[in-house]
């Protein structure tokens, strides 16, 4: 199976909060990471979270880490039309004093008035 | 400051052909991440480079696929008798070297848009 997982796709309305949810399976991931992607463009890191934290909250951004369960998510509060797009979440591996992300399929987020 | 630079950006290939594959890295970093995106899929690591050096290649197929990211000018994505399955998004990733406790964020690419017909 994926590494990384996550659900498809996600439709909500604008102003409504969006979460979007992820399992991953190494353990010793020292970060993991949400992605986004605008069409036709390349990955943007939107924020991050250090394995030993359980929550990060950055703006209308909240990201949430169970360990045991090897869970992410990441809440966006007050949903725009400017948030559409697809969410990649990542674990990582270190490799040669850099860390590498295994990406997941990614969620596309549509925004609907 | 500009960012990662990718060249060119749409490139159409006929089976057998060659394609080389350009990323010019943000300044001041030294480490150079080639991912491939196929359709309706995550992206997936190929290889990581440092100036001169192969760090990490163990996402690259065996077989007609190189890079390499010389002491001067771009990395190079080569891929050599491309084939259909080949088609693909190419996205390039530049990071400075990882400090202590750094999350050591990759700034990526626009990407290039591989088509063999």
């Amino acid at each position: 199976g994926e590494d990384v997982e996550q659900s498809l796709f996600l439709s909500v309305r604008e102003g409504d909060s969006s979460v979007i949810n992820c399992t991953y399976t190494d353990s010793s991931s020292t970060y993991l990471y949400w992605y986004k992607q605008e069409p036709g463009a390349g990955l943007q890191l939107l924020t991050y979270i250090f394995s030993n934290m359980d929550m990060k909250q950055d703006q209308r951004l909240t990201v949430l880490l169970n360990k045991k369960d090897k869970h992410l998510s990441l809440r966006i509060a007050d949903t725009q039309t400017g948030d559409s797009a697809i969410y990649f979440c990542a674990e990582n591996r270190a490799s040669g004093g850099s860390y590498i992300p295994t990406f997941g399929r990614g969620t596309s987020l549509i925004v609907h008035p | 400051n500009a960012g990662v630079m990718q060249n060119p950006r749409h490139l159409v290939r006929r089976r057998g052909q060659e394609a080389r594959l350009r990323c010019s890295p943000m300044k001041g970093h030294s480490h150079v991440y080639w991912y491939r995106q196929l359709p309706e899929e995550g992206l997936k690591f190929m290889v990581y480079l440092q100036k001169e050096n192969i760090i990490d290649e163990s996402g690259m197929p065996k077989e007609r696929f190189s890079a390499e990211f010389p002491k001067e000018g771009p990395s190079i994505l080569r891929i050599q008798q491309v084939v259909r399955g080949d088609s693909a998004a190419y996205f390039c990733a530049s990071s400075r070297p990882r400090l202590a406790g750094d999350y050591n964020e990759q700034f990526f690419g626009p990407g290039t848009r591989l088509t063999v017909l």
